[in-house]
């Protein structure tokens, strides 16, 4: 079983509305990262989470990380086509933030 | 701006050869790492590397082992390549202490 899990798998989403992707794991976080990834390219960071109730916004992206550390969601606001991707969250379990372990990702379609 | 750049961005090669996967970066990174990303599993870390001469296993080593003589370069080695070793392949650096991890745009194997 994967130590992240994120929901949902896949998401297909008309432009302009909102959406949210969630990455959960069991144990306690010690730093929660999402990264965005073109169709069959790299990894672009997106932000970066690390204490309880953290919330961070970039342009149309808002991440949150909860109070027990243990679960982070995605939110976009007004999808637009350039948000298409892949969506992955990874995470430092380990507390020395040398390793990150990554959830199977969220792919969004955002039709016109 | 930092640059990981990868050696190709696809490759075929057959079963029982010898594969080299190159990663350089320019930014004098001390951590270099190499994925594995499959579809349902997302990424999974096979090798990192926390200086020159410096290398520990991940979570997927089996088949692969890593070189890495220069601080810019980590290379990663299929010694003879097979058929489940055909995924996408992600190189990453870091810089010690800090938490972002860039990325390549990753090299697509295919192993026949």
């Amino acid at each position: 079983s994967q130590e992240l899990e994120q929901s949902p798998q896949s998401l297909i989403v008309q432009e302009g509305k909102n959406l949210t992707i969630n990455c959960t794991s069991s144990k306690t976080l010690y730093g929660l990262y999402w990264y965005k990834q073109k169709y069959g390219e790299g990894l672009i960071f997106l932000m970066m989470l690390q204490k309880g109730g953290e919330e961070k916004s970039h342009e149309k992206i808002t991440a949150k990380l909860d109070e027990k550390k243990q679960q982070s969601s995605l939110h976009i606001t007004a999808s637009q086509p350039s948000h298409a991707g892949i969506y992955l969250c990874g995470a430092d379990m380990g507390g020395t933030a040398s390793k990150l372990t990554f959830g199977t990702g969220t792919r969004l379609q955002v039709t016109l | 701006d930092v640059k990981v750049t990868q050696s190709s961005r696809y490759l075929v090669k057959r079963t029982g050869e010898k594969v080299f996967l190159e990663c350089v970066q320019d930014m004098d990174h001390e951590n270099m790492f190499w994925y594995r990303q499959d579809p349902g599993l997302g990424l999974r870390l096979i090798y990192f590397s926390y200086d020159v001469k410096m290398k520990e296993k991940g979570d997927i080593p089996e088949g692969y082992s890593v070189s890495r003589e220069k601080k810019e370069r980590f290379s990663l080695i299929l010694e003879s390549a097979s058929t489940n070793q055909t995924s996408m392949y992600l190189c990453a650096s870091r810089r010690q202490g800090s938490y972002e991890q860039y990325f390549g745009p990753g090299t697509r194997l295919t192993v026949t």
